[in-house]
This record gives C-alpha cells, structure tokens and sequence, in this order.
C-alpha cells in the first residue's frame, strides 16, 4: 500500500533552516507529483508548493517569500522541503501528500517543527 | 483571509444529516474540481472527496459532494461520533491550491 514516511519532529533557532524528509514506497515515486501543506497549531491548512518527481520543477506558494525549495531523490523514492530564515511564525505539522486527480490523495504522517530561542 | 469561505462550526445529532458549505468565486471553485478532507483530532487529513463528487475507495456512501457555480458542499448523513473533526474544502485559484478555514464539526 501507499506509504508516506516523514523525517521526525524538529526544533530550530529563529533564523536556522530545517530540512524535512518524506519517503514513499507502494507506487512509481515520479509518476505523481509531491505537495507540501503545513498546519500552525490551531490553524487551518496551508499550502506551501509542490515538485515534480519527474522533472524537478517546482512551484511555491508566494506566501514564503522565497524560502522555501522543494527537491527530491529520485533513486531513494524521497522528496524534501527546506524552509530558511525560520520565525517562530513558521512552527508547525509540515505534511507531504502524494497528489492524484487533483487532490492530496496520500498524507504523510506529518512532522512537527518548532521554532524557538 | 480565505478566498474559500466555509463556515467555522456545524452540529447536528447521532444519526442526523449535516452539510458544509464551501464558496469561493469564478477563479476557483466555478473553474476548477473540489476536494474536501476530513482531520480527526490529532491526525493527519484524510481525502473524502474528489473532483467534486467522487470518493475514494473505503469512503462510505453517506459522505457526498456536490457543486454549483462557484459553491461547494460536503454532506454527511447517518452522524457518527465518529465523524467529529474538522473539514477542509480546497481547490486550485490561479495555479496556487487553496484551502478553506476548516468547519469544525461537533456530533451533540
């Protein structure tokens, strides 16, 4: 079946960068593309972007103001999210969703990322 | 602010029918499908529904979807206490996916 494994929970500076992870296994890792949503405590969900496994070609959401980059490892089956210049405005579950006919279709686990000095 | 309004709260009783409404405008909802998910306390979300009205495997027939215009709505017949959670529409505006504010669903 459809796995979506995600690195564990994070705690970062303001300022320092966190890399998050997301693993998948049960299906062909390019033919579907790998949205990142994340979700502050509280707060409604938020999406952030996606890759094309295939190609590598990204889109983000302009609410990141650039600092967010999408990459993936085709040989490993793993996508990964990087978010820099961290505010403790970016603590949060940060998702990866496997997207099929227009929708998260699969959801990883989620990882929690705390932003605190 | 959401370009997709839904409606913080609905209740209703064990057996009972709700709805969520989900309405944007012609740049999202009146030109592109509807998703809507459904996270239960402390998971992640889970896909209920597709392109408007279709629904995954292992989702039951007394959830549905339906459109109109530049509305959506989810429907939810026979509540369970099950079906506490919170509900998100979502769709594309302008190749940037949107989410709704979440309708938090409370089963009396």
């Amino acid at each position: 079946q459809v796995q979506l494994v995600q690195s564990g929970a994070e705690v970062k500076k303001p300022g320092a960068s966190v890399m998050v992870s997301c693993k998948a296994s049960g299906y062909k890792f390019t033919n579907f593309p790998i949205h990142w949503v994340r979700q502050a405590p509280g707060h409604r969900l938020e999406w952030m972007g996606w890759i094309n496994t295939a190609t590598g070609n990204t889109k983000d959401s302009q609410n990141l103001q650039g600092r967010v980059t999408f990459t993936r490892d085709t040989s490993a089956n793993t996508a990964y999210m990087e978010l820099r210049s961290l505010t403790s405005e970016d603590t949060a579950i940060y998702y990866c969703l496997r997207w099929y006919y227009d929708s998260g279709w699969d959801w990883g686990q989620g990882a929690l990322v705390t932003v605190s000095s | 602010q959401s370009v997709l309004t839904q409606p913080p709260s609905v209740s209703a009783a064990p057996g009972q029918k709700v709805t969520i409404s989900c309405s944007g405008g012609s740049s999202n909802i009146g030109n592109n499908y509807v998703s809507w998910y459904q996270q239960l306390p402390g998971t992640a979300p889970k896909l209920l529904i597709y392109e408007d009205n279709k629904r995954p495997s292992g989702i039951p027939d007394r959830i549905s979807g339906s459109k109109s215009g530049t509305s959506a709505t989810l429907g939810i017949t026979g509540l369970q206490t099950g079906d506490e959670a919170d509900y998100y529409c979502g769709t594309w505006d302008s190749s940037v996916w949107v989410f709704g504010r979440g309708t938090k669903l409370t089963v009396l």
